[in-house]
């Protein structure tokens, strides 16, 4: 059973510090990852889709990596800013219908 | 607004009433998905539609809980005989087609509170 943990759970770092968030999960055969950003009451927005076949994927200060043979991924956000404040979800497709996401880790960047 | 629209954003019911959730999945889209999400925790999956037919329901109560996505109109997500353990966000997605390497989009959600 495919289950997705992200730690940390919550993080407070000031602004412009460059940080890395994990996801890891136990089951390698999957199809794509996804990170996403969750807004307090709101939905949830794509960052960026990796690939199985791919290792990184990069958008503007973000890049993604995704490790399968240890079961990792890593979001970086490079120079944060008070706008990267939010909630950012892993999520994995292993090929059926379903998504399988975690937790979530809780960021808060300090002016 | 060509996003995935849910509605409505808040919805309070008292238990044992019936909760009625609407999905109007992105202009091209013909693939819906339901997520629940408690507080704290991710979001789980719910159920597969496309239109008219559901694809995978695995993830829903077996009791309760009914969806359809009718040919005209949007997706709705039924609850009837609520109780206190309903109580979560519940977010619909939507994808052009069933190739996984499709990102699904995401509406912003409806947060639904039971008294």
């Amino acid at each position: 059973k495919q289950e997705v943990t992200q730690i940390p759970a919550a993080l407070s770092v000031p602004e412009g510090e460059n940080l890395v968030l994990n996801c890891s999960f136990t089951d390698s055969a999957i199809y794509n990852l996804q990170w996403f950003r969750q807004d307090p009451g709101k939905g949830l927005t794509s960052l960026l889709l990796i690939q199985s076949s791919q290792r990184e994927q990069t958008s503007g200060r973000l890049n993604a990596s995704l490790d399968k043979s240890s079961g990792r991924s890593t979001l970086y956000i490079a120079a944060s800013q008070p706008g990267d404040s939010a909630t950012y979800l892993c999520a994995l497709n292993t090929g059926g219908f379903k998504t399988i996401f975690g937790a979530g880790t809780r960021l808060f960047v300090k002016a | 607004n060509a996003g995935v629209m849910q509605n409505p954003r808040h919805l309070v019911r008292r238990r044992g009433q019936e909760a009625r959730l609407r999905c109007s999945p992105m202009k091209g889209h013909s693939h819906v998905y339901w997520y629940r999400q408690l507080p704290e925790e991710g979001l789980k999956f719910m159920v597969y539609l496309q239109k008219e037919n559901i694809i995978d329901e695995s993830g829903m109560p077996k009791e309760r809980f009914s969806a359809e996505f009718p040919k005209e109109g949007p997706s709705i997500l039924r609850i009837q005989q609520v109780v206190r353990g309903d109580s979560a966000a519940y977010f619909c997605a939507s994808s052009m087609d069933r190739e996984t390497n499709q990102p699904q989009h995401f509406g912003d959600g409806t947060r639904l509170s039971i008294l």
